[in-house]
């Protein structure tokens, strides 16, 4: 089956800064790689995903790139601001597999 | 749309007991899923269903249940709740097309 590594498990920036969070898998036919964020005390959130056909992918201060030889895609949060604070969930699944891989998370700080 | 539901929100057991978590929808999803979430472990698959009548199990089944009569409803049984299954179970829906997973938002079990 799938597995995903995701790095780093923690990560604290200052506020402006920029952040990013990497991400692996091993089997070679997913082809969608979606982004979850979750805040404190909440259910995780889609903020972004990325298709195997595209090779980034960007919304505001966020993108997503995705390396499909090297098996990887990457998160990238730029001018972070105090309400990005969140555990990030990168995932990984095949088409027509509505049930991802997920990664074990994230947990961005930013600070003031 | 109340989007995913889940109820209680937080609930103390005693080991040995038994309890359901219920998880409902309104977004007439055919995919509905169960994810335990632990420190360092991310998200982990417990079982999932592909509509109404079929389940079948993901990472981690073992002591828990589920069935799936309708549509909307989705419950997660604990057949005799143990220390190990101390967590914050996550329910999640997703429509057939849309790789888009809607979580709820967590129930919160302490097994003494």
């Amino acid at each position: 089956g799938e597995n995903v590594e995701q790095h780093p498990s923690t990560l604290s920036v200052q506020e402006g800064d920029s952040a990013v969070i990497k991400c692996t898998y091993s089997d070679s036919a997913s082809n969608y790689f979606p982004w979850y964020k979750q805040e404190l005390g909440k259910g995780p959130q889609l903020i972004i995903d990325i298709r195997s056909n595209v090779g980034e992918k960007k919304d505001q201060r966020i993108a997503v790139t995705l390396n499909k030889t090297a098996k990887h895609f990457s998160l990238h949060i730029t001018e972070t601001q105090p309400e990005d604070s969140a555990v990030y969930f990168c995932a990984a699944s095949r088409g027509g597999s509505y049930i991802p891989t997920f990664g074990r998370g994230t947990s961005l700080i930013v600070h003031p | 749309n109340a989007g995913v539901t889940q109820t209680p929100k937080f609930q103390v057991l005693k080991t040995g007991q038994s309890m359901t978590l219920q998880c409902a929808q309104d977004m007439n999803h055919e995919y509905m899923s169960w994810y335990r979430q632990d420190p360092g472990m991310g998200l982990r698959l417990i079982h999932y269903s592909v509509g109404a009548g079929i389940t079948d199990q993901g990472e981690v089944p073992n002591g828990y249940n589920v069935s799936r009569s309708t549509t909307e409803d989705f419950p997660l049984r604990l057949l005799s709740a143990a220390p190990s299954q101390t967590s914050v179970y996550f329910c999640a829906s997703g429509k057939t097309g849309q790789e888009t997973q809607y979580f709820g938002p967590g129930t919160r079990l302490l097994v003494l």
